[in-house]
């Protein structure tokens, strides 16, 4: 089937750390990977995406590369800020799904100064 | 261009009662997904519709749930004779139709409580 597996949180980290957070995936077809953000009280904002393999996906300083043959997507940032703490999906969809996403449980950052 | 809004954010509701939930696509946008998202879990998929038409509802459950994207105003999430497993966050997103973009905008979702 298609499923996303994340790694769990909660992660607390200082400012100005380093970020990985684990993403892999098992699709059933050729997917698009995702990464959604979720702030306190808000909806998921995208923030970044890959369509294909090897592509990087990059916005606001994060990054994630689409690793086919390790089927993961995981999500980095050099130097973490205290706005960036929130909850982090990671997601897949596939075309022939009808574009539903699959969630991962999400991970949640808190960043301290 | 205002974003994907859904009403009301905050929803108490009795063992026994309805909820209707309301969502409103962003402007342009045609294509209409449900999720649900319950305590420590990751959304989970219920339907997708289209002006006048649920194209896929294997997410919903078989009773009580019902889903509807009339041709006029917004979708709709019913869930009828609440239970306390309800509670959960339900979120609405939306895509522009045949982009091939894959993207969905999300709401900021309707927190049901069922006391």
């Amino acid at each position: 089937g298609n499923s996303v597996t994340q790694m769990e949180g909660p992660v607390t980290l200082s400012e100005e750390a380093f970020l990985t957070i684990n993403c892999t995936y098992t699709a059933t077809g050729y997917p698009s990977l995702f990464w959604y953000v979720q702030y306190p009280g808000e909806g998921l904002q995208l923030l970044l995406k890959a369509t294909k393999a090897d592509d990087k996906g990059s916005n606001k300083g994060f990054e994630a590369t689409y690793r086919k043959e390790t089927t993961s997507f995981h999500l980095e940032k050099g130097s973490v800020q205290v706005s960036d703490s929130a909850v982090y999906f990671c997601a897949l969809t596939l075309t022939n799904t009808g574009n539903q996403f699959y969630f991962g449980t999400g991970t949640s950052l808190t960043v301290i100064p | 261009n205002a974003g994907v809004m859904q009403n009301p954010r905050h929803l108490v509701r009795r063992r026994g009662q309805e909820a209707r939930l309301r969502c409103s696509p962003m402007k342009g946008h045609s294509h209409v997904y449900w999720y649900r998202q319950l305590p420590e879990e990751g959304l989970k998929f219920m339907v997708y519709l289209q002006k006048e038409n649920i194209i896929d509802e294997s997410g919903m459950p078989k009773e009580r749930f019902s889903a509807e994207f009339p041709k006029e105003g917004p979708s709709i999430l019913r869930i009828q004779q609440v239970v306390r497993g309800d509670s959960a966050a339900y979120f609405c997103a939306s895509s522009p139709p045949n982009t091939g973009q894959y993207e969905q905008y999300f709401g900021p979702g309707t927190r049901l409580t069922v006391t």
